[in-house]
C-alpha cells in the first residue's frame, strides 16, 4: 500500500564507506526526486529525474550519483562518505515534471544517514 | 537570491486558532504550497494557492497576496495531533521549488 517507500529508514556508517538508498514508487508517476533536509530543516532538492531522464541535478558533491532503472525507481549511491553528509534523505515523487503549477510531491518516509 | 520566511516557532492553545505567515522573493511565481511535517516523518501536502485569495480545507485555509509577496496558513479548532512543522515552498519561474525552513507548531492542552 506505501505509495513512495525507501530502505533503510535508518543507516549508521563510518567515514570513506560507500551507502546506497533505495527508493521505488506505486503512484505511477512521471517525476522523482531525491531531497537532502539538513539540522535546519531546510529541504534542499538534490536530483530530479523525469521518465529515467536527469532533468534537475543540483550542486551537489559528484561522490552522490542517482540511478534510476525505471520510471517507479530513483536509488541514491554515496562514495567516500564525510560527516557532512549526515542529514534525513527524502525520496519524493510527482505526477509530472513540475513545469505545471499544482505538481504536488509524494514523499517517502526518509532515510536518516549518520556518518561516524 | 530567492528566499521563503517563516517563524521558527510557534505556540498556540488547543481549541484555538492560529494563523502561521510567510514572505517570499523569488526569480517568478508559479505557485506556492503548504506542507505539514510531523517529526520523524514525510512532508505531506496541505494546500497549493496560484491565484490571489483564500482557499479553505476543513479546518486549513491557506491565503496569498503576490502583490505583497505573502502568503498564511490559518489552522482552526487546534488539535493536539496539529503539533508539527508546517513548510511553505513556492515554485518559482523555472518550476523550481523553493522551500522554507519551516515553522515549528506546539500545541498546548
Amino acid at each position: 500500500d506505501t505509495a513512495v517507500s525507501q530502505t533503510p529508514k535508518y543507516l549508521v556508517t563510518q567515514m570513506g564507506n560507500d551507502k546506497s538508498i533505495k527508493c521505488e514508487q506505486n503512484l505511477g508517476h512521471d517525476t522523482m526526486y531525491w531531497y537532502k533536509q539538513d539540522s535546519k530543516k531546510f529541504l534542499k532538492i538534490m536530483f530530479s529525474y523525469n521518465n529515467k531522464e536527469l532533468i534537475i541535478n543540483e550542486t551537489v558533491p559528484n561522490r552522490f550519483s542517482p540511478k534510476s532503472p525505471d520510471k517507479a525507481h530513483l536509488n541514491l549511491h554515496i562514495n567516500s562518505l564525510e560527516l557532512g553528509d549526515s542529514a534525513v534523505y527524502f525520496c519524493a515523487s510527482s505526477p509530472r515534471d513540475g513545469s505545471s503549477g499544482a505538481n504536488v510531491l509524494t514523499f517517502g518516509a526518509g532515510s536518516r544517514l549518520t556518518v561516524l | 537570491g530567492q528566499n521563503i520566511d517563516q517563524p521558527t516557532e510557534m505556540t498556540a492553545t488547543e481549541g484555538a486558532i492560529v494563523q502561521i505567515n510567510c514572505t517570499y522573493q523569488t526569480s517568478g511565481f508559479n505557485g506556492l504550497f503548504w506542507y505539514q511535517q510531523h517529526a520523524g516523518e514525510a512532508p505531506t501536502f496541505l494546500s497549493y494557492n496560484v491565484l490571489d485569495g483564500l482557499e479553505e480545507k476543513g479546518r486549513f485555509s491557506s491565503f496569498l497576496s503576490r502583490s505583497k509577496g505573502y502568503s498564511y496558513l490559518l489552522l482552526k479548532e487546534l488539535q493536539m495531533k496539529d503539533s508539527a512543522s508546517y513548510l511553505c515552498a513556492v515554485l518559482d519561474s523555472n518550476y523550481q521549488l523553493i522551500w522554507g525552513a519551516g515553522t515549528k507548531l506546539i500545541i498546548k492542552p
